[in-house]
Parts: structure tokens; C-alpha cells; sequence
């Protein structure tokens, strides 16, 4: 069964300073693997997506992601974080079972303090 | 409307009272889907449809029942509301064809 993780419940930075938030994942057939953001009392919104290809994707708000095959990971990552950043990201995959449903992991808090 | 609507904002509803979340998206989307969002658990799949005319079970479908009469309209309705489904509910669609969802911008309610 499909399945993701992300392993922290909460990722602090400083301003400036790189983040990454972590998802590893779980597929049976090839993956399909999103990250989504939700800032307070919004809707999620679509951040990126690997489907194929550059095992580096490049997102919205200067967000990317590396797949990583061999580790089963997904890991969300910025160069430097803005305070703006802080908000509640989801790690997703695509469930082939049926249905076209998507699954998403619990969610990561970011932090971002000025 | 631009993209998906969800009514009512916020509600608070006493145990046992039947309740309809309202969802409308104006973009023509094939698939909605009906999440309830709980801390520690991420987002959850109740009900989903994948075109107008049908529906299909998610992950906890258990007291929740929903319609897809057609391509705009989803309401997710709890015939007799439990506090247990005090919760966040989120509505969100697909095209047809493509990977990414489209989410509203929730309820919160509150069973009592």
C-alpha cells in the first residue's frame, strides 16, 4: 500500500539560514509524489511534484525537492528561509489503487524566527 | 466564484443533529474529494467522486455520506453528528488528467 512519512512534527530555522522537511515514502509501482503547504486557517496549495525526470523539482516561493530513489525520500528543501515560510507542509503520493486518490503524510510545522 | 467555495466557514452543532458541508468549484473539475484534517493525522480521505454521478469510500467514511448530482456541486452531509467528527473539513478537486488537487478554504466544526 502506498504510504508517507515525514519523520518531524516540527522544523525550526533561522531566517537566512537553508531548511529541509523530510517525507520518505512507501509505492508499489512508480511513484507520483507532491508537497503541498497550508498556511493558517487556508486550503492546502500545490508547492511542487515529481512524476519523472530531474530528480531535483523546482517549485513555487523558491521551494524544491529531491527524489531520491535509493532512499525512498522526498525531502523539501530551500536555500534560504523566510520568515514567510512558516506555515504547515505535506508531504503526498499518489494511491494507484484506485480512484486517482491521493494520500498525505501528517504534516511538518515550519518555523521560521527572524 | 473563482476556484472551490466551501459553506458554512465555522459551524457549532449539537450531538446528533444532521449537518451539510457545502463545496461548489467553478473550474470544471472531474474529481472532488472531501478531507477531514485533525492534528497529528494530517488530512484524511472521507469521500471522494470521480465524475458527476458517482462517488466512491475513502479512509473514513464511517457517519459521513455525499453526492455528486453534478460537476460543481459536493456536499458532505453527517446524518446524525457525533463529537468525534469535530474537525476541519476540507473540500478539493482535479481535472481531468492532471495530479494536482485544488483545495477550499475549509470548515471548522465543532460538535458538542
Amino acid at each position: 500500500a502506498q504510504s508517507v512519512a515525514q519523520p518531524e512534527d516540527q522544523v525550526n530555522v533561522a531566517e537566512g539560514n537553508p531548511l529541509t522537511v523530510k517525507c520518505t515514502y512507501s509505492v508499489s509501482g512508480n511513484p507520483y509524489l507532491f508537497w503541498y503547504v497550508q498556511y493558517p486557517n487556508r486550503g492546502l496549495q500545490f508547492l511542487l511534484k515529481y512524476i519523472t525526470g530531474d530528480n531535483l523539482v523546482k517549485g513555487s516561493y523558491g521551494f524544491e525537492a529531491e527524489f531520491n530513489k535509493s532512499q525512498t525520500s522526498f525531502h523539501l528543501k530551500k536555500p534560504s528561509a523566510l520568515v514567510s515560510d512558516s506555515a504547515l507542509y505535506f508531504c503526498a503520493v499518489r494511491d494507484d489503487t484506485g480512484g486517482f486518490k491521493t494520500i498525505f503524510g501528517a504534516g511538518t510545522r515550519l518555523f521560521v524566527k527572524a | 466564484i473563482a476556484g472551490i467555495t466551501q459553506a458554512p466557514t465555522s459551524q457549532i452543532l449539537a450531538a446528533g443533529r444532521r449537518m451539510t458541508l457545502r463545496c461548489t468549484q467553478d473550474m470544471r473539475h472531474n474529481a472532488m474529494y472531501w478531507y477531514r484534517q485533525d492534528l497529528g493525522l494530517g488530512l484524511r480521505l472521507i469521500h471522494y467522486s470521480n465524475t458527476a454521478g458517482t462517488t466512491g469510500k475513502g479512509e473514513v467514511p464511517d457517519g459521513y455520506s455525499v453526492s455528486r448530482a453534478n460537476t460543481d456541486d459536493f456536499p458532505l452531509t453527517l446524518a446524525s453528528a457525533v463529537p468525534s467528527q469535530t474537525s476541519v473539513y476540507f473540500c478539493a478537486s482535479r481535472g481531468q488528467g492532471a495530479d494536482t488537487q485544488y483545495f477550499g478554504p475549509g470548515t471548522r466544526l465543532t460538535v458538542l
